[in-house]
């Protein structure tokens, strides 16, 4: 069974430019929860959504969203970056049955 | 608030020598406990997860953790580290109320001397 997938895996950005991710589940899984990395703030969690609904939220602002599709595939989107944004991204799916989360490799964004 | 706390930034150990990391978690409830370990480049990958029962839980590469509930502590321990262990390791809690919304440790990077 393929793993997680993310693209890009690599980013460059401006100040002030948005961004998407994309995040692809394990076949079959159809919760997806994003975390951003960062040396200064460590793992945080973003926002978890599950069947095209978000169900779980962390404390970003605005700026960051989300969504799914009906296949379970997700995007994440932020506007108006800043630097502070430049950050791994990472990005688990789950099963309902398991409860344990598979994460893709990242998204590694650096905002200049 | 939910946090974990892991006490150690980073630990030296030499090959074959024991290992033990510690972890203190602060949740009104029962939670879900997990250890995830993570190399250089690379994403997460969960080393062994507690949600009931028996508070000693083995997992994979020879990994072990206890949940202690008196101490709010979920130590994760190895009996002989192996030069391939060596990467960053963090511990986690999640709640029980449906989803993930998971809690993530500053985490603890792990040094293998030869």
């Amino acid at each position: 069974k393929a793993g997680v997938t993310q693209t890009p895996r690599y980013l460059i950005k401006t100040r002030g430019q948005q961004v998407t991710l994309s995040c692809s589940p394990i076949s079959g899984h159809r919760s997806v929860s994003w975390y951003q990395q960062t040396p200064g703030q460590g793992l945080q969690f973003l926002f978890e959504y599950f069947s095209e609904t978000q169900r779980n939220k962390g404390n970003f602002p605005g700026r960051f969203s989300g969504r799914q599709f009906s296949n379970s595939r997700s995007e994440m989107n932020v506007s108006t970056l800043e630097l502070g944004d430049s950050a791994l991204y990472l990005c688990a799916s789950s099963s309902p049955i398991i409860n344990e989360q598979f994460f893709g490799p990242g998204t590694r964004l650096t905002v200049l | 608030a939910q946090s974990v706390t892991q006490p150690d930034i980073h630990i030296t150990v030499s090959e074959g020598a024991s290992l033990e990391l510690r972890c203190n978690y602060s949740y009104g409830a029962t939670p879900y406990l997990f250890w995830y370990v993570q190399s250089p480049g690379q994403g997460l990958q969960l080393l062994l997860k507690y949600f009931s029962g028996d508070t000693l839980v083995q997992g994979i590469k020879g990994f072990e953790a206890e949940f202690k509930r008196s101490q709010s502590s979920f130590n994760l321990r190895k009996p002989s580290v192996h030069w391939s262990d060596a990467a960053e390791y963090f511990c986690a809690v999640d709640t029980d109320t449906g989803g993930f919304k998971t809690i993530f440790g500053a985490g603890t990077r792990l040094f293998v001397k030869a």
